[in-house]
């Protein structure tokens, strides 16, 4: 069975950072990209970032461009997102997200970061 | 960026009747294009993708069509458990793109 769990979200104030990771199970986590995709309270879902199942290339959303990094580490089945200078419109309900061939087939939870002083 | 336009906001049905949501694209997306449903509280749940292939496990009376900027998600005699928000999702070129949704609430 697939398994996707988020961790690390909270409270943070503006310009500070965090680190949200995704424990990845049930399938061969090196042979698919991986995807982060959030949402604001009462808004839609957003894309956010993307990498290639060997991580040497990484797609973001012009708004995050700078301030966040993905990455992954396939020995550890793990996914993250490092996201530094946060705003208040960075405040949603992060999802971790196992991507196919033009398509997300498998999300996790999610996990809120909120960033509020 | 492709610009994703959902219709109707809202939908309003009953249990038993059809659904048709609609998903225009501001450019060509090719059949690049995926349904989600998402219930409060929920993982979203991919339903369709590449336009007309239904997911894994998900039921015959959801069906998807269109290509190019015009796509349709189809949900016939819906049930209690459908009721939820349905987003379309461009994949065809980055930045990967979302439209803003269909409600579908119980009338």
């Amino acid at each position: 069975e697939v398994q996707l769990v988020e961790s690390g979200g909270g409270l943070v104030q503006p310009g500070g950072s965090l680190r949200v990771s995704c424990a990845a199970s049930g399938f061969k986590f090196s042979s698919n990209w991986m995807s982060w995709v959030r949402q604001a309270p009462g808004k839609g879902l957003e894309w956010v970032a993307s990498i290639t199942d060997d991580g040497s290339q990484k797609f973001y959303v012009d708004s995050v461009k700078g301030r966040f990094s993905i990455s992954r580490d396939n020995a550890q089945n793990s996914l993250s997102l490092q996201m530094n200078s946060l705003r208040a419109e960075d405040t949603a309900v992060y999802y971790c997200v196992r991507d196919g061939i033009r398509l997300s087939d498998y999300w996790g939870q999610g996990t809120l970061v909120t960033v509020s002083s | 960026e492709i610009v994703l336009t959902q219709s109707p906001a809202t939908l309003s049905l009953s249990p038993g009747e059809r659904a048709t949501l609609s998903c225009r694209a501001s450019q060509s997306v090719s059949s690049y294009l995926a349904w989600y449903q998402h219930k409060p509280g929920q993982a979203p749940r991919l339903l369709i993708y590449d336009a007309s292939n239904r997911a894994t496990g998900i039921p015959a009376r959801f069906s998807g069509s269109g290509s190019g900027t015009d796509f349709t998600l189809t949900i016939i005699s819906l049930e209690p458990e459908d009721f939820a928000v349905y987003y379309c999702q461009q994949r065809s070129d980055w930045p990967i793109t979302f439209g803003q949704g269909t409600r579908l609430e119980i009338k």
